[in-house]
């Protein structure tokens, strides 16, 4: 079947720690997005990418960073930078079209200790 | 600077009625569209519809329906004759034509509906 799929989908990490969460779609999409979604709050965009070797930083993106060496695949980085990382992190991928609706992956729930 | 207010944080409903969920919306762009995304426990979002601010006709999908209003500035959902399925968090969202695809999405906060069997 054709999706997204993230992993780990629960992740737990020290401080000071960065930790790699990975994001896989076979949608053949080219555009790929990565969420961060926390109570209360909705959902923030972090970092996005149209096309491969290329990516864009979204509204949240200090303390994280991405790649884009392959279509299917956008792995995103959250350092130790990120002063509050525990979150719940989804993944998503567009045709690319024009305002194009967007298909999620079931997230990753990430928690420091 | 866009942005999208549901106002109702949680909603629960007994099975077989019918309940609304308020989004309302805010830009200067005359050129916008409108999305609203499921949640199930499961964690994705699914898509469920788009409209453009130049289409303001009702949508009606089975038991879904959706009442776009510009003078209000709210893209309102009813669920008819609700189901237990149908329990998940819904969110409301944005995307001004000044954006290339839609990585510029502003999402509301979110509804949590429960239903009640």
């Amino acid at each position: 079947d054709g999706g997204i799929t993230q992993s780990p989908k629960y992740l737990f990490r020290k401080e000071g720690q960065n930790v790699t969460l990975s994001c896989e779609q076979n949608l053949n999409h080219d555009a790929m997005y990565w969420y961060r979604q926390d109570p209360g709050q909705g959902l923030r965009l972090i970092y996005y990418s149209q096309i491969v070797n290329d990516f864009q930083k979204g509204d949240i993106a200090e303390g994280y960073s991405v790649s884009r060496e392959k279509k299917e695949s956008f792995p995103l980085t959250v350092t130790s930078a990120q002063k509050n990382p525990t979150a719940f992190y989804l993944c998503a991928s567009s045709m690319g079209l024009e305002h194009g609706e967007l298909f999620f992956g079931e997230g990753s729930r990430l928690t420091v200790l | 600077a866009q942005k999208v207010t549901q106002a109702q944080t949680e909603i629960s409903v007994v099975e077989k009625e019918d309940v609304t969920l308020d989004c309302v919306y805010e830009t200067r762009d005359t050129t916008y569209y409108l999305f609203w995304y499921k949640q199930p426990p499961s964690g994705e979002l699914v898509f469920l519809i788009r409209r453009n601010s130049f289409d303001e006709q009702n949508e009606i999908s089975g038991r879904y329906s959706w009442n776009f209003q510009k003078s209000t500035s709210s893209f309102n959902f009813t669920i008819t004759a609700s189901q237990v399925v149908d329990s998940a968090v819904y969110f409301c969202a944005l995307s001004e034509s000044a954006n290339f695809g839609n990585e510029k999405l502003t999402f509301g906060t979110g509804t949590r509906l429960t239903i009640i069997p």
